[in-house]
């Protein structure tokens, strides 16, 4: 789906050094989520925001920031990268309602920290 | 919060054969249970989904089952094909919750 596009698809970086990633999406979904993806986790939720202005922490928030001053861009902040930021990063979108609604996922961005 | 679990990690069937992917989660108020397929190197793609409303759901080749009382849910593929092969994730989601909660995966390799 093209309407929700992630920036770079590939990142190398040194240990201690800021990095952000951009999700941006077309299709004003409230939604946005940020997912890592590592062997034998699945897929784990960092942070997610239900709409401008409004964020909250996932599962493995530590060492990441978020903001969300518009609907279509959700990015991701890693403040002093560490190895163990080493990973797969989705971003995810979906539109309002609580009865159930798919996410739809960008490509993702591979970020290798040296 | 919701627990999903995902069995088998790995799967292998011959070409034409069916494959089931099973999950089973523990919140009772979950409604949502989304699966995804991920091919290698690409994005997971959502290919069905239920609601807690239905039993059974049909898409061609592919077929989710539910079963609330016992708090599970499987994916089944027909007649499988080598593009079969992928890693599947089964998701779930309630109304208290906005996001969803994710298996481990399982990784199906479609031998031809």
């Amino acid at each position: 789906d093209a309407g929700i596009t992630q920036s770079p698809r590939y990142k190398i970086t040194e240990t201690g050094r800021q990095v952000t990633l951009m999700c941006h999406q077309t299709w004003s979904h409230s939604y946005m989520f940020w997912y890592r993806q590592d062997l034998g986790h699945g897929l784990r939720l960092i942070y997610y925001s239900a709409a401008a202005d409004i964020t909250d922490k996932g599962e493995v928030p530590d060492g990441y920031v978020v903001s969300r001053s518009k609907t279509e861009n959700f990015p991701l902040t890693l403040e002093s990268a560490t190895r163990s930021q080493t990973s797969v990063y989705f971003c995810a979108s979906r539109a309002p309602g609580t009865e159930g609604r798919p996410q739809h996922f960008g490509d993702g961005t591979r970020l290798s920290i040296l | 919060g919701e627990n999903v679990e995902q069995h088998p990690s790995t799967l292998s069937v011959q070409e034409g054969d069916s494959a089931v992917i099973k999950c089973t989660y523990s919140d009772s108020a979950s409604n949502y249970f989304p699966w995804y397929k991920q091919e290698l190197g690409k994005r997971p793609q959502l290919i069905i989904d239920i609601r807690s409303n239905v039993g059974e759901k049909k898409d061609q080749r592919i077929a989710v089952t539910l079963n609330k009382t016992a708090k599970h849910f499987s994916l089944h593929i027909t007649e499988t094909q080598p593009e079969d092969s992928a890693v599947y994730f089964c998701a779930a989601s309630n109304p208290g919750a906005n996001n969803l909660f994710f298996g481990t995966g399982t990784r199906l390799t479609v031998i031809p």
